[in-house]
């Protein structure tokens, strides 16, 4: 079975400062999506960013930009110019069609 | 506009008394599945659903029970709850082709 292993409990950052959440999975398929979803207070379950396994260049959205390592299977998410507005849980999951996991989740304050 | 419904949003119970939670999403989906989110343990998969009157167990099934009679719907029942089944619910959708999951707004469930 996959699993999906996020190290950092909880992590902080400087507003307008730059930081990155580790994420590290296991999977014995070539074929997968990996996703960074983001929970702020509201409990709303928000898709900050994919990755398609296949595609080696890294995706980014804007200020989100990740750090795809296939060989090692490491996903981490660099937050660029960090907002109060992302302050909030972040959680790494892996996708293969028939099974979605999760990670334990980053509680991630942005202080002003 | 397309979306995952979960209701109710918030629930008080008592020991023993039989519960249903709803989800329905309207972006016909083939794939739909329930999650208990717990602090420190992430999202964790109680059942899924491939299509409709097809359900599997994921890795928290124990003491709870769901149904697919039609696309759209995916009930989560309780049928005897228990104070550890206290948690944050949450209900998504996706189809079967695609791996990015559509997530419901939660419901926070209290057995006493």
């Amino acid at each position: 079975a996959q699993t999906v292993t996020q190290s950092q409990p909880e992590m902080s950052v400087q507003e307008a400062e730059t930081v990155t959440l580790s994420c590290t999975y296991d999977t014995s398929e070539n074929n997968y999506y990996l996703f960074w979803y983001k929970q702020p207070p509201s409990r709303q379950m928000i898709l900050v960013i994919r990755q398609e396994a296949y595609k080696q260049q890294n995706a980014t959205e804007n200020r989100f930009s990740v750090n795809f390592q296939k060989a090692a299977k490491s996903f981490s998410l660099k937050i660029s110019d960090s907002q109060l507005g992302d302050t909030a849980m972040y959680f790494c999951a892996f996708n293969n069609n028939n099974d979605m996991r999760f990670g334990a989740g980053t509680r991630l304050t942005v202080k002003p | 506009e397309a979306q995952v419904t979960q209701n109710p949003r918030y629930l008080i119970t008592v020991t023993g008394k039989k519960l249903t939670v709803t989800c329905s999403q309207n972006m016909n989906h083939e794939y739909m599945s329930w999650y208990r989110q717990d602090p420190g343990l992430g999202l964790r998969q109680i059942y899924y659903s491939m299509n409709v009157e097809v359900t599997d167990k994921g890795d928290v099934p124990e003491g709870y029970k769901v149904s697919r009679k039609e696309k759209r719907n995916f009930p989560l029942i309780l049928e005897s709850p228990s104070p550890n089944q206290t948690s944050l619910y949450f209900c998504a959708s996706k189809p079967s082709q695609g791996y990015e999951a559509f997530f419901g707004q939660g419901t926070r469930l209290t057995v006493v």
